[in-house]
């Protein structure tokens, strides 16, 4: 049902940088809403980690960056680290499905 | 800081109604809108609806004929009503604050397993 795509996984060793890809469409992403992401630690709720496509809240380390580019957006990890193992989701607004999330990216530390 | 509870019964069964409160503590309803997201056991996640507490909502077209939001701001809590469950229903529950002119959830509830059975 999601309508923003995602890679299932993506995995990185300590300190590399990794990046998560999420892929909508004209309706959504590409009509100028916004891009969220959120970070989901296993067996807790998602917590946002960047809003408005690239701003990050307060106590979110800064190597964790968003970008926007057309239908597209991206959420770069640099500096991984263990503690930032957990699934990612993207999040928009579609005018006809409302708000959308992204199928979801797990992230593994090697 | 803002905190949201979600409680109601861990089980259902299908054709039933499912019924969901989320408490907020630490602010008032009266400022945001209010969300519901769901995620199945071991997928992704859904969005539900939203409600204002002044009772505007909008719901996820693929869940519209089903669900009910409402608000009752003199116990600061925000309710769902799911009917004709099916175990496709299956979800945690979570609800979850969405600022006015913006379209991010923070915070979330800790969320809530509905089981649905046949």
């Amino acid at each position: 049902q999601s309508v923003l795509t995602q890679p299932p996984s993506v995995s990185g060793a300590p300190g590399q940088r990794v990046t998560i890809s999420c892929t909508g469409s004209s309706s959504n992403i590409g009509a100028g809403y916004d891009v969220h992401w959120y970070q989901q630690l296993p067996g807790t709720a998602p917590k946002l980690l960047i809003y408005h496509n690239t701003n990050r809240p307060s106590g979110v380390p800064d190597r964790f960056s968003g970008s926007q580019s057309g239908t597209s957006a991206s959420l770069a990890i640099t500096g991984l680290q263990a503690e930032d193992e957990a699934d990612y989701y993207c999040q928009s607004y579609g005018r006809l499905s409302g708000y959308v999330f992204g199928t979801g990216t797990k992230v593994t530390v090697l | 800081q803002v905190q949201l509870q979600e409680s109601g019964p861990g089980l259902g069964k299908s054709s039933e109604t499912l019924s969901l409160t989320c408490t907020v503590s630490g602010g008032s309803i009266s400022d945001h809108y209010w969300t519901w997201i769901r995620q199945p056991p071991g997928k992704g996640l859904e969005w539900i609806g939203y409600i204002h507490y002044s009772g505007s909502t909008n719901y996820n077209p693929s869940l519209k004929s089903r669900v009910t939001m409402s608000a009752d701001t003199s116990k600061n809590q925000f309710s769902l009503r799911l009917n004709s469950v099916t175990a496709s229903d299956t979800a945690v529950y979570y609800c979850a604050r969405q600022a006015p002119n913006s379209n991010w959830f923070d915070p979330w509830g800790q969320g809530t397993l509905v089981t649905v059975s046949s």
